[in-house]
């Protein structure tokens, strides 16, 4: 089973600021099989980011998705209220199709 | 309008069973994998389960292997989780949950709300 390590577990930043979420595997996450969702107090989570890389419908341009092998980032270049959330990584590239622990975004 | 309805949680005894259901609606059902995929109270996500499109595979997390059974009825556009052997531990917000385009891309492009499962006696 592939264990995802995300950090920090939580990150205070003002609106505006850029937030820098990071996902370390623990082992390689082949063809960048990996995935970020966003989920806010009481919803589902909804998908950001596939193929560590790739935006989901929707999804504007201030989120980024970059890295390979066992360490991956996701970026949002300039923080709006609606960012703040809870953010998961996830692997699908062995089953199980684990997810990472979360890191909390919180407003400073 | 594409959606997933979940349905079937609820309250139950330790060692008892449930049978969640999700409609799906919008999308060719038959055409995606699916899986099943918990969150504690307070706590992370978990993936539990999928099944492809033509209910050919079948995957498991290793927590639920044994006691729990993911199939689908493609011709209803419905999938099921049949939990058994339940525990404390496996109270939880249940989503189905639809994955990406293509064989391999299990990742969770569209999310039902979800259905609280209480395990307690």
């Amino acid at each position: 089973e592939i264990v995802l390590t995300q950090s920090p577990g939580t990150l205070s930043l003002s609106p505006g600021e850029r937030a820098t979420l990071s996902c370390r595997a623990s082992q390689s996450v082949s063809s960048s099989y990996l995935a970020w969702y966003l989920q806010k107090p009481g919803q589902a989570p909804r998908l950001l980011m596939y193929g560590a890389s790739s935006r989901a419908t929707g999804i504007p341009d201030r989120f980024s998705g970059s890295g390979s092998g066992t360490d991956f980032t996701l970026t949002i270049s300039r923080l709006e209220p609606e960012d703040f959330a809870v953010y998961y990584c996830q692997q699908y590239v062995n089953s199980p199709y684990t997810f990472g622990q979360g890191t909390k975004l919180e407003i400073k | 309008e594409v959606q997933l309805v979940e349905s079937g949680g609820g309250l139950v005894q330790p060692g008892g069973s449930l049978r969640l259901s999700c409609t799906a609606s919008g999308f060719t059902f038959s055409d995606y994998a699916m899986s099943w995929v918990r969150q504690a109270p307070g706590k992370g996500l978990e993936w539990v389960s999928g099944i492809r499109g033509s209910g050919a595979g079948t995957y498991y997390a290793d927590s639920v292997k044994g006691r729990f059974t993911i199939s689908r009825g493609n011709s209803k556009n419905t999938l099921f989780l049949q939990m058994n052997s339940l525990r404390a531990e496996d109270t939880a917000v249940y989503y189905c949950a639809k994955a990406g385009s293509g064989w391999y891309q299990w990742y969770v492009d569209l999310w039902g709300r979800g259905t609280l499962v209480t395990v307690s006696s």
